[in-house]
């Protein structure tokens, strides 16, 4: 079955612990995303990868890091989080810039 | 500036009418139009598309009016059930840079009621 994979999907934090969200997908795509969605504002793109080792910054990059070493991983990492980084976040991938674009369950974060 | 504006944030409907979703857009250059249906505790789905070149695509029970001059994209769903009950995001993409860019609108929740 074709599918975006993300874990965890549900997470408490305190501030400052670096967590690792993490994002597979099986479908040989080769651009991934994430994504984050809040009351109001939509869904604001973090980071996105057109292919493997070819990373760059959306609109909301700040207090985020990512990493491409591999075609179906695409991992986000919050180095130090913060509270204002509470929220729901989806990983998408597709097959080529511009197509249709398939999303995770999405996983949510809190952090205190 | 919101690019993508989804002015409805609810709608309710009642089971076997017309829901009528509605999104605008400022940027001209937008060349595909899409649209995204999400549940409770899952990611959004694709539903519908629309490339800039066309006035209208149908699939099914949903149609995507993509008014150019107006700079309005409207999904109308004919007849509503009450599972079409959900989230939906309107999308365009950008070609920035050599990347097509996805701009979300911020949804508008649909209830349909039986």
């Amino acid at each position: 079955e074709a599918q975006v994979t993300q874990n965890p999907r549900y997470l408490i934090t305190v501030t400052g612990k670096k967590l690792t969200v993490t994002c597979s997908q099986n479908m040989n795509h080769e651009y991934m995303s994430w994504y984050r969605q809040d009351p109001g504002l939509g869904l604001r793109q973090i980071y996105y990868s057109m292919n493997v080792e070819v990373t760059d910054k959306g609109d909301v990059p700040e207090g985020y890091k990512v990493s491409r070493k591999e075609k179906r991983n695409f991992p986000l990492i919050l180095e130090s989080p913060s509270p204002n980084q509470t929220s729901l976040y989806f990983c998408a991938s597709s097959f080529t810039f511009g197509n249709t674009i398939y999303f995770g369950e999405g996983s949510w974060l809190t952090v205190v | 500036d919101q690019q993508v504006k989804q002015n409805s944030p609810s709608l309710s409907v009642q089971e076997g009418r017309i829901s009528i979703l509605n999104c605008d857009y400022t940027n001209s250059m937008f060349d595909y139009f899409l649209w995204y249906k999400k549940y409770p505790a899952e990611g959004p789905t694709f539903l519908i598309s629309i490339s800039s070149i066309k006035d209208k695509n149908e699939d099914g029970r949903f149609t995507v009016f993509l008014n150019k001059s107006a700079k309005h994209l409207s999904l109308h769903i004919v007849p509503s059930q009450p599972g079409d009950s959900a989230v939906y995001f309107c999308a365009a993409t950008l070609l920035i840079s050599g990347t097509y860019k996805y701009i979300f609108g911020t949804g508008t929740r649909l209830k349909v009621l039986a």
